[in-house]
């Protein structure tokens, strides 16, 4: 099934510990994004990648870093995690590098940070 | 700046009309979207317009305003599976997506 993967689908950390979430996508598409979503705010971008090889800072990049080795494939890591950065990341991929794509996104990773 | 608001929270009945709005102020101005999100879900996309008009399709239609800073989404002929969140997100003239709190839709029998 087309599509992006992102695992896991859940997870509890300790503070301090080093987290990667994994984002796989099937569809070929140029550009992927990492977003977090907190209650009561919109969807936040952290991190994006307009092609392989390259990767660029959102609004909210700071704790976190990505990779983009190849076009299927966005890690998203958590160096060193703190609580606030407990949320809901979604990654997402749109066919064009332009923000007038559509964006398909994957079902999420809820991260809670101790 | 920039700035999108929504409402936090609607209800509506079951076979019955509502209509979602959104306000934006920006600088620049490419387009504006609108995504809807099912508790637990990812979003996904439901209509995208960058000129002034109504657009139909099927029960949902979006509607803008450049003018105005204005859209909104109608829903017709309410299902309960329309119960969602109702995300309005505004392309600026960099291209990047901001996006609105949401508006959790809530339907009622």
């Amino acid at each position: 099934i087309a599509g992006i993967t992102q695992a896991p689908t859940s997870q509890i950390l300790a503070a301090g510990r080093r987290m990667t979430l994994r984002c796989t996508q099937d569809m070929r598409h140029n550009a992927m994004y990492w977003y977090r979503q907190d209650l009561g705010l919109g969807l936040r971008l952290i991190h994006y990648s307009n092609t392989a090889g390259t990767t660029g800072k959102g609004e909210v990049p700071d704790g976190y870093s990505v990779s983009r080795a190849n076009t299927d494939d966005f890690p998203l890591t958590l160096a060193s995690a703190v609580p606030s950065q407990t949320s809901v990341y979604f990654c997402a991929s749109s066919a064009g590098e332009s923000g007038a794509n559509v964006l398909t996104f994957g079902a999420g990773s809820r991260l809670t940070v101790l | 700046g920039q700035n999108i608001d929504q409402p936090t929270e609607m209800t509506a009945t079951e076979g019955a009309i509502v209509q979602i709005n959104c306000t934006y102020q920006t600088s620049g101005f490419n387009g504006l979207f609108w995504y809807q999100q099912h508790a637990g879900e990812a979003p996904t996309f439901l209509s995208y317009n960058v000129l002034d008009g109504l657009e139909e399709k099927g029960r949902f239609s979006s509607f803008l305003s450049r003018s105005k800073g204005y859209s909104y989404l109608l829903l017709k002929e309410l299902q309960m599976k329309d119960s969602a969140s109702y995300l309005c997100a505004l392309l600026d003239s960099n291209y990047q997506l901001i996006w609105g709190a949401g508006t959790k839709l809530i339907i009622k029998p």
